[in-house]
């Protein structure tokens, strides 16, 4: 148990529709990650906010988007999805460097 | 570009040792971390090397050679359980949480 918790765990979308992922950090850190990991791959950085703010995002496109909220809880959107976007989406927060996961969200685009 | 490199699938026998090598090479360097996943589930943090050397934690250590730009992480004492993906990641800035990851390593134990 690393204290965070992501909703949903599984969903199914279809193609050109949009999804909102939640996140809910370990208590006390401010810091959250979002990575995607396809099938047999290791976690891609997302990007990552810090007090509310972006602060640092990997190479994905604009229609992946994000918050965090003053409780520090987070959401991850993908608009207009595409058949690549099936994945885990994994949050992690920290606050000494190493990074504590969420177990998840298995997202299936068809 | 950043690339990390890890051999694919290891086998081992329960009570063996095995060593899976990474190779990094990458844009900044705050640290070789490495993970274990078991399939289906989160990764969860296993060892942390900033400085070159062996770190020692209960039965798996990690070595990290910064100027090679090299780690292994060794499993001793093999457990079935142990059976999971390993994956190495390289910190890249002071504070923030961008990891890059390797592609990890499938170790399965058999009887």
């Amino acid at each position: 148990e690393t204290g965070v918790t992501q909703s949903p765990t599984h969903l199914i979308k279809t193609r050109g529709q949009q999804v909102t992922l939640r996140c809910s950090s370990q208590s006390g850190h401010n810091t959250v990650s979002w990575y995607q990991q396809a099938l047999g791959q290791g976690p891609q950085f997302i990007f990552q906010y810090y007090r509310e703010e972006e602060n640092g995002r990997g190479n994905f496109p604009p229609r992946f988007s994000g918050l965090q909220f003053p409780n520090y809880s987070s959401e991850l959107n993908v608009n207009a999805l595409e058949l690549d976007d099936s994945a885990l989406y994994l949050c992690a927060s920290s606050v000494t460097g190493e990074l504590f996961f969420g177990e998840g969200s298995r997202l299936t685009v068809l | 570009g950043q690339n990390i490199d890890q051999p694919t699938e290891m086998t081992a026998t329960e009570g063996a040792i095995v060593q899976i090598n990474c190779t990094y090479q990458t844009s900044g360097f705050n640290g070789l971390f490495w993970y274990q996943q078991h399939a289906g589930e989160a990764p969860t943090f296993l060892s942390y090397n900033v400085l070159d050397g062996l770190e020692e934690k209960g039965r798996f250590s990690s070595f990290l050679s910064r100027s090679k730009g090299y780690s292994y992480l060794l499993l001793k004492e093999l457990q079935m359980k142990d059976s999971a993906s390993y994956l190495c990641a390289v910190g890249l800035e002071n504070y923030g949480q961008n990891f890059v990851f390797g592609p990890g390593t499938r170790l399965s134990v058999l009887p």
